[in-house]
């Protein structure tokens, strides 16, 4: 079955660095990658949508210049949370999608859990 | 640890038919539960959740989800069918306190048929 992976699965850093997120689809190419935040104790927000060689689509009030998204293959897109803060501690997870004839599956990474110092 | 189980990859019901989507999961804690929404070329969108209090839960578009913890149970339903609900639903599973995040289920596609 298609896997998605995400590097790395936990990290810690200090406040005002940069933490890079990659996520991968390990066998197939995913047209659209699709990259998720998770809150304490909440659901599921989506961040931002992702396409191979063009500019996320952000969310509503989510800072396109703090999170930056590079979805440079079809393998691989990056989240990078620039000049992290504590707020930012929370639980990063992406999916990609594999469109079959006409039927698109989501397949989720295993989250990155990120510790802001 | 925790995990989700959606029995049926592919569900195929008639307009107006009753919809019901089959979630199962494993918590070594009181879980809270989700059901999220998928639409073509779209990200996720919550449904409903289930934290805690009655466990007959209400979302959006007329579905509801009943949690049974007896039977490690949160299935999905919706009594009457629209074209409109066909998409790609997943049943996610939280552990509060514990160090995993959400846990997906592997994802049902609803198929409604004229």
């Amino acid at each position: 079955g298609a896997v998605v992976s995400q590097h790395p699965s936990w990290v810690i850093c200090k406040s005002g660095t940069s933490v890079k997120i990659e996520c991968r689809s390990l066998d197939f190419q995913a047209t659209t990658m699709f990259w998720y935040r998770q809150f304490p104790k909440q659901s599921l927000m989506l961040m931002a949508t992702s396409n191979e060689g063009s500019k996320a689509t952000y969310e509503q009030g989510v800072e396109k210049d703090k999170f930056l998204i590079n979805h440079a293959s079809l393998t691989l897109s990056t989240l990078t949370v620039t000049s992290a803060h504590p707020e930012d501690s929370s639980f990063y997870i992406c999916s990609a999608s594999l469109l079959a004839g006409r039927q698109e599956t989501q397949y989720f990474g295993p989250g990155t859990r990120l510790l802001v110092l | 640890a925790q995990s989700v189980t959606q029995l049926g990859s592919h569900v195929s019901v008639s307009e107006g038919a009753l919809v019901l989507l089959r979630c199962n999961y494993s918590s070594s804690v009181p879980p809270y539960l989700f059901w999220y929404v998928q639409y073509p070329n779209q990200g996720l969108q919550l449904l409903l959740k289930y934290t805690t209090g009655a466990t007959l839960v209400k979302g959006i578009n007329g579905f509801e989800a009943e949690f049974k913890k007896s039977e490690t149970s949160f299935h999905l339903t919706k009594p009457s069918a629209h074209m409109s609900d066909a998409a790609e639903y997943f049943c996610a599973v939280f552990s509060p306190g514990g160090a995993d995040g959400l846990t997906f289920g592997k994802g049902t596609h609803l198929i409604i048929q004229p």
